[in-house]
């Protein structure tokens, strides 16, 4: 079975601060892997995916996430953080060649002060 | 292009009640996928559906069917309500090519 974690519920930075989200699963098969945020009273907003080759991503908004097998990790980061960053991030995985079931962490919320 | 569109934005229910939740996917996607999120947690997976037919299925008990139409457009029923079932409810559409869902902006059901 497929499953995700995400270490801690809350991080704050400042503006212009570097953006760490982490993120690790756990799959038996090659996984696809996928950052979504979601801001308040909202749906989910992909921000980047991996699926094969090259495996740092690069996604919208300026974030990225890097594909490590030997770690089994999918870290998010943004070099500088925007207000406009402060949300709620989930990272999920599926199977590769699957039905695209999503398997979801529980979320990380990222809080920007001024 | 509209995207993924889901109707009631927000609906209440008392325990022991039935309701119907509506998909619209977006132009071109054959593929409904319907996932539960609790308050503070992320979304599990409930079902999906593809030509019509529930294709895979989630932890999730038989108090939850769904349906899709030949437009592709797709249900969510939950019988007999419980407390529990109060949640954000996401229709996700996907087309053939099976790595990206587009979400829609839910569905929040409160059962009291």
């Amino acid at each position: 079975a497929q499953s995700v974690t995400q270490l801690g519920s809350h991080v704050s930075v400042s503006e212009g601060a570097l953006v760490l989200l982490r993120c690790n699963y756990s799959s038996s098969v090659p996984p696809y892997l996928f950052w979504y945020v979601q801001y308040p009273n909202q749906g989910l907003q992909l921000l980047l995916k991996y699926t094969t080759g090259a495996t740092l991503v690069k996604g919208i908004n300026g974030f990225e996430a890097e594909f490590k097998k030997s770690e089994t990790s999918f870290h998010l980061t943004k070099p500088s953080a925007h207000m406009s960053d402060a949300a709620e991030y989930f990272c999920a995985v599926s199977d590769q060649g699957g039905f695209q079931k999503l398997v979801f962490g529980t979320g990380t919320r990222l809080l920007v002060s001024p | 292009d509209a995207g993924v569109t889901q109707s009631p934005t927000h609906l209440i229910k008392t325990r022991g009640q039935q309701v119907t939740l509506r998909c619209s996917p977006k132009s071109g996607h054959d593929t409904v996928s319907w996932y539960q999120q609790a308050l503070g947690q992320g979304p599990q997976f409930i079902f999906q559906y593809y030509e019509e037919e529930e294709r895979q299925r989630g932890n999730f008990p038989d108090r939850f069917s769904g349906h899709q139409f030949p437009n592709y457009s797709s249900e969510l029923n939950v019988n007999a309500l419980l407390l529990g079932d109060s949640a954000l409810y996401l229709c996700a559409s996907s087309p053939q090519a099976p790595d990206l869902q587009y979400f829609g902006p839910g569905t929040r059901l409160t059962v009291l």
